[in-house]
């Protein structure tokens, strides 16, 4: 089944602690990107990345680190999360960015929660 | 990224009632993309429009682009509490930006 898997679905963790966010897609996409999802702001890219080894800021990078050693994978890396990245994530995939871009499968999300 | 907004925030309908959502640019856009999402679930793409002027139908919605490329709209006919969920246009190209959502209420 073609699909976008993150890990994990819920966390709760405390400032400063470092924690990764895992995103593995199975339909060899070369396009991934991260969102984050706020009440009244909807929908905001992080990070983006059209192929291995190439990632770019989105529009809310602050915080946030990325990596893209694998097609399939595009891990989320919050160094020393703080209460304002407290949130509902989202890791996206699909063919290509681009002109025309491609239909996006989205992950099931992530909640954090930063005490 | 591109800017879009997206009015309204909120639409509460009866069901039977038709539904219009819609997505405004100032700049001149490459293509639109909408996704629905239900109530605790994840974006899921709907369609994506490229040409100008264009129109694509799926049952019961109807999804225009533009002339000029700078804005979009969603209607739904005859809504179902089926459709309840956020409605969201997504602009861009590598860098997504989306608007901010309409979300449907369908009173039964």
């Amino acid at each position: 089944e073609a699909q976008v898997t993150q890990n994990p679905r819920y966390l709760i963790t405390v400032t400063g602690k470092k924690l990764t966010v895992t995103c593995s897609q199975n339909m060899n996409h070369e396009y991934m990107s991260w969102y984050r999802q706020d009440p009244g702001l909807g929908l905001r890219q992080i990070y983006y990345s059209m192929n291995v080894e190439v990632t770019d800021k989105g529009d809310v990078p602050e915080g946030y680190k990325v990596s893209r050693k694998e097609k399939r994978n595009f891990p989320l890396i919050l160094e020393s999360p703080s209460p304002n990245q407290t949130s509902l994530y989202f890791c996206a995939s699909s063919w290509e960015g681009g002109l025309g871009a491609g239909e996006l499968f989205f992950g099931e999300g992530s909640r954090l929660t930063v005490l | 990224g591109q800017q879009v907004m997206q009015i309204p925030q909120y639409q509460h309908v009866q069901e039977g009632e038709d539904f219009t959502t819609y997505c405004n640019s100032s700049t001149t856009l490459s293509n639109i993309q909408w996704y629905k999402q239900r109530p605790g679930g994840h974006p899921v793409f709907l369609i994506q429009l490229v040409k100008s002027g264009e129109v694509k139908k799926q049952k019961r919605l109807t999804f225009q682009f533009g002339e000029a490329k700078k804005n979009s709209s969603l209607h739904i006919t005859a809504t179902q509490t089926t459709d309840v969920g956020t409605y969201f246009c997504g602009a861009g190209s590598y860098q997504l930006t989306f608007g901010k959502g309409t979300k449907l209420s369908v009173i039964p």
